[in-house]
Formats: structure tokens, C-alpha cells, sequence
């Protein structure tokens, strides 16, 4: 039921992009993605909805493809600051107010100068 | 600026012993979850609640966890006897239905 999330770990140089990938084997509602730095909680990033609705901070692009159960972060021209491990986490429904997320183990993105 | 308050930030406890970590969350949330973070198993929920009543605890140990919330600005988590598998950071986050959760700094604990 975990998503599985890809690659585990990436290096960059600051400036390159990377794409990180979760993918689930169950029907899913949404998709959230969460950065964590080394001894910070998670930081929200996006939600991307069933049937195209996005919520999000403008510099952070992510796609969800529902008939796949696959979701990808897009990290264009990246920074120093983008340097974090990065969660997706997946709803499979809302029946009966139930909103649960399960996190994927994580991708460790090392951006170098 | 609004945030996610948690606490102690850091327990040491000896195998047996009681721990009660609290949070309170950010004023007018009505959602709350506690998470569980090791290096083995990620990140975990442990449970969650709406305008203070339980939706679900199923990622708990009933045996020795339990979590509530006494009121709108206190959730506590305690554990029953604490054991060294137990050792991880805690961490309570607050959201509005259906948005993002905002995350508190967390409880590192460890169980000798």
C-alpha cells in the first residue's frame, strides 16, 4: 500500500533539473508532496487532485496521471535550497471524511554548487 | 506567524516508563495527525482527529498508545509502557480539511 518512490537519492549541480516519481498500485484520490531537510519536519509543497486540480506553491511543477496511479515532481533549474528528501504522499478516498496519507520512503535530492 | 507548537523536543526515558508528548495546533485547524518517523519504516500515521474526535488510530498499538484531545488547542500522544522499539521523532501536524498539513518540529525519543 506504500507508494514507491524514484529514485531513491539524486545528485545535481545547481542549475540542472531532476524529476522524482511515486507510484502507487491502488486507485488514488490525490497526491501530496512534502520536502524535508536533515533535522526539519516536512514542508508542504503540493497537492495535485482526481480530475486535475492543483494546489501549490508557483515554482514547483508536478503531474498526476489517475489511470497510472503515478505522480512526478518537476524540479526545473534547481538551487542549493531545493537540497531535501522529498515525500509523496498518497489518499486513495474521502468516504466518510477519511483523508489518510501514506508517505513513500523518500527521495534524497543533493543539490552541489 | 502561525505554527505548529510540540513538546518536550527531545525525551530520554528508560524502557517501561510512561512518555506524554503534546502539540497544539495552529489556532482553527480542525484536523490533527501524529506521525512516527524512523530511518526503517518512514514516515507513519499513527492517528488523526477532526474538531477533536478520533477518525482513526489504526496505525496505533492499542496496547500501549493512546491519543486525544481535551481540548481544541491540546493533543497528547502517551505511551504505555515505552519500549526501545518506540525510539523515533513524533510528529503532530494540523491542516484544514482536504489542504496541506502544517508540521510540527517534532519529539525525538528514545527509549534505553
Amino acid at each position: 500500500q506504500q507508494p514507491v518512490q524514484s529514485p531513491q537519492a539524486v545528485i545535481l549541480r545547481e542549475g540542472e533539473d531532476a524529476v522524482i516519481n511515486c507510484s502507487s498500485s491502488k486507485a488514488l484520490y490525490s497526491v501530496h508532496w512534502y520536502r524535508q531537510k536533515h533535522g526539519e519536519a516536512p514542508v508542504f509543497l503540493m497537492i495535485l487532485l482526481k480530475g486535475g486540480e492543483q494546489k501549490g506553491h508557483e515554482k514547483i511543477s508536478a503531474s498526476f496521471n489517475e489511470k497510472k496511479q503515478q505522480s512526478s515532481l518537476y524540479l526545473t533549474a534547481s538551487q542549493l535550497s531545493y537540497s531535501g528528501t522529498y515525500f509523496c504522499g498518497t489518499e486513495r478516498g474521502r468516504q466518510g471524511g477519511s483523508e489518510k496519507l501514506v508517505f513513500g520512503k523518500g527521495t534524497k535530492l543533493t543539490v552541489n554548487p | 506567524d502561525a505554527r505548529v507548537t510540540q513538546t518536550p523536543r527531545h525525551k530520554v526515558t528508560e524502557m517501561g516508563q510512561e512518555v506524554t508528548m503534546r502539540c497544539q495546533p495552529i489556532l482553527g485547524h480542525n484536523t490533527v495527525f501524529w506521525y512516527r518517523q524512523t530511518m526503517m519504516q518512514g514516515l507513519e500515521l499513527l492517528a488523526y482527529f477532526r474538531n477533536r474526535a478520533p477518525l482513526d488510530d489504526s496505525g496505533m498499538p492499542k496496547d500501549r498508545f493512546s491519543a486525544e484531545m481535551p481540548d481544541a488547542t491540546l493533543a497528547t500522544l502517551k505511551i504505555q509502557p515505552s519500549e526501545p522499539r518506540d525510539s523515533a521523532v513524533y510528529f503532530c501536524a494540523s491542516g484544514l480539511r482536504g489542504n496541506e498539513q502544517f508540521f510540527g518540529p517534532g519529539t525525538r525519543l528514545t527509549v534505553l
